[in-house]
């Protein structure tokens, strides 16, 4: 099945500065990534995805970027904020076995 | 996107109980799924909660410890058996649908469960 391995585990940055995390996947048939930025107490909340045929989406303070070939894709916020503050987790949609498979998480800390 | 509510949002319950978890969502899904969240940990799929028929397990999940009905297209219910503190978890139902639909997964609460 689909092997998602996510960098770093915690990440710590100033307000105001950007914050990425990176993850790569083994299946290269792979062709949904998103994102989800889970809060204390709270579910996982969808926040981007990127499918294969793009190589860059952008939402407003945040982005994703895809590299089919090296097989990693990666999350970039931008102008970081406290609200930022949460654990970050990627996934990819197996084309073999029709599911997610999600990273292990990126606890990200802002400092105001 | 839909939107999934979760009964109960938290319980604590003593080992050798049961208890059943529901998943309501505000529109028709085809697909529901139910994960598991272990205290610091990442997803890790149980179970798609098929409608009309069995649910489909992942490996090291079975029918007996985590027994799931589908009764219709909004609804769904995650029994967990006999617990033991192993058991403590945030157990999550997630269904797919969204406006470009294909893959895109939706996630509810979750339910805090503490085994004593």
């Amino acid at each position: 099945g689909e092997n998602v391995e996510q960098h770093p585990s915690t990440l710590s940055v100033q307000e105001g500065d950007s914050a990425v995390i990176k993850c790569t996947y083994s299946d290269s048939a792979s062709n949904y990534f998103p994102w989800y930025k889970q809060e204390l107490g709270k579910g996982p909340q969808l926040i981007i995805d990127i499918r294969s045929n793009v190589g860059e989406k952008k939402d407003q303070r945040i982005a994703v970027t895809l590299n089919k070939t090296a097989k990693h894709f990666s999350l970039h916020i931008t102008e970081t904020q406290p609200e930022d503050s949460a654990v970050y987790f990627c996934a990819a949609y197996g084309s073999n076995d029709y599911k997610l498979s999600f990273g292990a998480g990126t606890t990200v800390t802002v400092r105001a | 996107s839909a939107v999934i509510s979760q009964k109960p949002s938290r319980d604590i319950c003593q080992r050798g109980t049961s208890l059943t978890i529901q998943c309501q969502v505000d529109s028709q899904v085809t697909m529901m799924f139910w994960y598991r969240q272990q205290p610091g940990q990442s997803l890790t799929l149980i179970a798609t909660a098929n409608q009309g028929s069995e649910a489909t397990y992942e490996s090291g999940f079975v029918i007996d410890k985590f027994p799931i009905s589908r009764p219709n297209l909004t609804f769904s219910t995650l029994t967990v058996s006999n617990m033991s503190p192993e058991d403590s978890s945030i157990y999550l139902c997630s269904v797919e649908g969204g406006t470009d639909s294909s893959y895109e997964q939706y996630f509810g609460p979750g339910t805090r469960l503490t085994v004593t």
